[in-house]
């Protein structure tokens, strides 16, 4: 069973840069045909899909966010990761990494989701 | 963006009722429309993909239906672990775009 798990800083000061890593077990962040996304929840709100990334490294972003945001994948390390610059008050959420078959556009395996504060 | 509309933001209900949610699409989305079920804590779990196919190991008392810009996810008898919020999602046009939610609790 696949199983995808989030890691990475809890508390980021604003203006500085969110990383977090998503680690694969179960399967290849390698194996064509899928996307590994990253989406996001703050508090009481929505759910919002960030982007995602092929094994290649072809990615997508969200043009709400294209501008400070960068995913990368580590084939040889079984994982992908995200960063976010010049974080604010906004971008304190829970994060989630998932999986989407390829042109289907829906996620078939989620982590539990990692939450991040943006505070001083 | 494709905006997503759920429908009720909130629903109380009793184990062995059936329940309806709905979900509209601000344009023509197709079948690409998935649903999730979402517990504290934990991960999402995505229920029906493509509008109406049923996830494996998903029961059977879930589905749904729609097509365009309008869809409905059913539980035909609800259970106690079914007491959860529920999201839309489409897939059609990037960026990818959620529902609001529906949290369905106990009455």
């Amino acid at each position: 069973q696949l199983q995808l798990q989030e890691s990475g800083s809890g508390l980021v000061k604003p203006s500085q840069t969110l990383s977090l890593t998503c680690a694969v077990s179960g399967g290849s962040v390698s194996s064509g045909g899928y996307s590994w996304s990253w989406i996001r929840q703050p508090p009481g709100k929505g759910l919002e899909w960030i982007g995602y990334i092929y094994h290649s490294g072809s990615t997508y972003y969200n043009p709400s966010l294209k501008s400070r945001v960068t995913i990368s994948v580590d084939n040889s390390q079984n994982q992908f990761s995200l960063k976010l610059t010049s974080v604010t008050a906004a971008d304190t959420a829970v994060y989630y990494c998932a999986r989407a078959p390829r042109g289907w556009g829906y996620l078939d395996f989620w982590g539990q989701g990692t939450l991040v504060t943006v505070s001083s | 963006d494709t905006q997503m509309t759920q429908s009720p933001s909130s629903l109380s209900a009793s184990v062995g009722d059936r329940v309806t949610i709905t979900c509209r699409a601000s344009q023509s989305i197709g079948s690409y429309l998935n649903w999730y079920q979402h517990k504290p804590g934990k991960a999402p779990k995505l229920l029906i993909y493509g509008a109406s196919s049923l996830q494996s190991g998903v029961p059977s008392r879930f589905s749904g239906s729609g097509f365009g810009t309008d869809f409905t996810l059913t539980v035909s008898s609800l259970q106690a672990e079914d007491f959860a919020t529920y999201y839309c999602q489409q897939g059609y046009s990037t960026p990818y775009t959620f529902g609001q939610g529906t949290k369905l609790e106990i009455k």
